[in-house]
C-alpha cells in the first residue's frame, strides 16, 4: 500500500505570515509528484506537477520543492493572504506506466486577516 | 472548454434505491477517474478508464459499485442497492496522458438516508 503522507494536517496563520507544509512519498518507483489546491465547495486544481529531483515550481507567492531520493515535497507561500485559504494535496504518480495518482489527506490552510 | 461536468450536484436517496452518477470529461482527454472524498479518508480513487476502456478498479468497495463508459464523452457509476455509508461527495475527473494534469468536476454530493 502506498503511503502518502502531509504534515500538518492544518495550519492556522495570519495574513502576511509565510508559511510552508511538507508531502512525503516514497522514494522508489517515482514518476512525478503532483500538488492541488482545493477550496471549500469547490473541486481541487491542479498548482504544480514535478518531475524531477531538485524541481523548483512558482506561481506567483506559492512555490513547491522536490527531494525524490529522499522522497519528499515542500510547498512554501510566501505573505499569505485569505484568498490562500484551502487544503492543499499533493499526489504521488508512480513511474508504473499507469496514470492512478494517489493524494495525501491534505494539510488545511486557514489564513486569518 | 466547459470542464469536466458531474450531474447531479446533489443527490439524495433513500437506502436500498439505485443511484447513478454521471460525468462528461474534457474532449481529448484519454483518461477518466471517478474519486470518493470522505472525512475519514480523505479522496480515495475508485476506478479509472483510458480509451473508455477500465484500467483499474481495485478501489471500488464492492459489488455494489459498477462504473462504464460507454464512450470518449460520457461515464456513469452507479450503486445499486445504495446503503448509508455511501454518502460522500463523488468526483470525476479527467487527463491527457502526457502530463497527468486531472482536471476535476464539481463533484456530486450524495446523500443516502
Amino acid at each position: 500500500i502506498l503511503n502518502v503522507e502531509q504534515s500538518p494536517q492544518s495550519l492556522h496563520v495570519q495574513e502576511g505570515d509565510s508559511t510552508n507544509f511538507t508531502c512525503s512519498f516514497p522514494s522508489s518507483n517515482f514518476y512525478a509528484l503532483h500538488w492541488y489546491r482545493w477550496e471549500t465547495a469547490k473541486s481541487p486544481e491542479a498548482l504544480f506537477v514535478m518531475t524531477l529531483n531538485g524541481d523548483e515550481k512558482k506561481k506567483g507567492r506559492i512555490s513547491a520543492t522536490l527531494n525524490t531520493k529522499e522522497g519528499y515535497s515542500y510547498l512554501y507561500i510566501k505573505g499569505s493572504q485569505p484568498e490562500d485559504s484551502a487544503t492543499y494535496l499533493c499526489a504521488f504518480h508512480m513511474n508504473t506506466g499507469f496514470q492512478k495518482l494517489v493524494f495525501g489527506t491534505g494539510t488545511r490552510l486557514l489564513v486569518s486577516p | 472548454d466547459a470542464g469536466v461536468i458531474q450531474s447531479p450536484r446533489h443527490e439524495v436517496t433513500e437506502m436500498g434505491q439505485e443511484v447513478t452518477l454521471r460525468c462528461k470529461p474534457i474532449s481529448g482527454h484519454d483518461y477518466l477517474f471517478w474519486y470518493r472524498q470522505t472525512m475519514m479518508r480523505g479522496l480515495e480513487l475508485l476506478i479509472y478508464f483510458n480509451n473508455n476502456v477500465p484500467i483499474d478498479d481495485s478501489g471500488m468497495p464492492e459489488d455494489r459499485f459498477s462504473a462504464k463508459m460507454p464512450n470518449a464523452s460520457f461515464s456513469n457509476l452507479k450503486i445499486q442497492p445504495s446503503e448509508p455509508r455511501d454518502s460522500a461527495v463523488y468526483f470525476c475527473a479527467s487527463s491527457r496522458w502526457e502530463k497527468n494534469i486531472q482536471y476535476f468536476g464539481a463533484g456530486t454530493r450524495l446523500s443516502v438516508l
